[in-house]
């Protein structure tokens, strides 16, 4: 099974503190997507990366950054956390590939609370 | 741009019937794919069943199905003798067949009473 995992299930953090949150999937998946979800607003792509050192901007960047130094592994920075990033977090991975294996998986979430 | 669009923001059903959720959707691609995800109260986002747009026959995953109509761009889930354990946030989400953006809809509570 494939496995996304997210290294922080609950975070609280002050306003203007830097913020990381870190996903690992361990399928060697090529692509992989940080979404925020609010009610109401379904899921929003923040940013997705296809490849090691690649990203591209999804639908709602500002405020946001990202790494992906190793294959495996995706981080998401808040610079300078304000309260409306207060969210859950949704990392998630899938191959580059279509057919079969073109499906996206994801982690358990992270609860981020900016006071 | 790809937009989907789920009608129903909550809805009810007794345990061992039977419910279907709305889902229509609005592309110009022609091959492409869909997908419901189950959340439940854990936050877990789950993959309930997926379906490619160029098979004509519907999924089927257990006691999970859909109606999926590609001329009028719908793809509905039925869920047969539904249980407590089925009640969570239901999402329905495009893929274009080459893409990478999953484009979601707003999610439809779905609450199973005993």
């Amino acid at each position: 099974d494939v496995k996304v995992t997210q290294s922080s299930r609950y975070l609280v953090k002050r306003t203007g503190e830097k913020v990381f949150l870190e996903c690992v999937q361990d399928m060697d998946h090529e692509n992989m997507f940080w979404y925020r979800q609010d009610p109401g607003l379904g899921l929003r792509l923040i940013y997705f990366s296809y490849d090691v050192k690649m990203k591209e901007k999804g639908d709602i960047p500002e405020g946001y950054s990202v790494s992906r130094e190793k294959k495996e592994r995706f981080s998401l920075i808040l610079e300078s956390a304000s309260t409306n990033q207060t969210s859950m977090y949704l990392c998630a991975s899938k191959t580059a590939g279509t057919g079969l294996g073109n499906t996206i998986y994801f982690g358990e979430g992270s609860w981020l609370t900016v006071v | 741009a790809q937009t989907v669009t789920q009608s129903q923001p909550e809805m009810s059903v007794q345990e061992a019937e039977t419910v279907t959720l709305s889902c229509t959707y609005d592309t110009s691609e022609n091959n492409y794919y869909l997908f419901w995800y189950k959340q439940p109260p854990s936050r877990q986002m789950i993959l309930v069943i997926r379906q490619e747009a160029y098979k004509q026959q519907n999924a089927t995953e257990n006691r999970f199905s859909v109606n999926f109509q590609k001329a009028a761009k719908s793809f509905s889930l039925k869920i047969s003798d539904s249980q407590l354990g089925d009640t969570a946030m239901y999402f329905c989400a495009f893929l274009t067949l080459y893409g990478n953006k999953l484009v979601f809809g707003a999610g439809t509570i779905l609450r199973v009473k005993s």
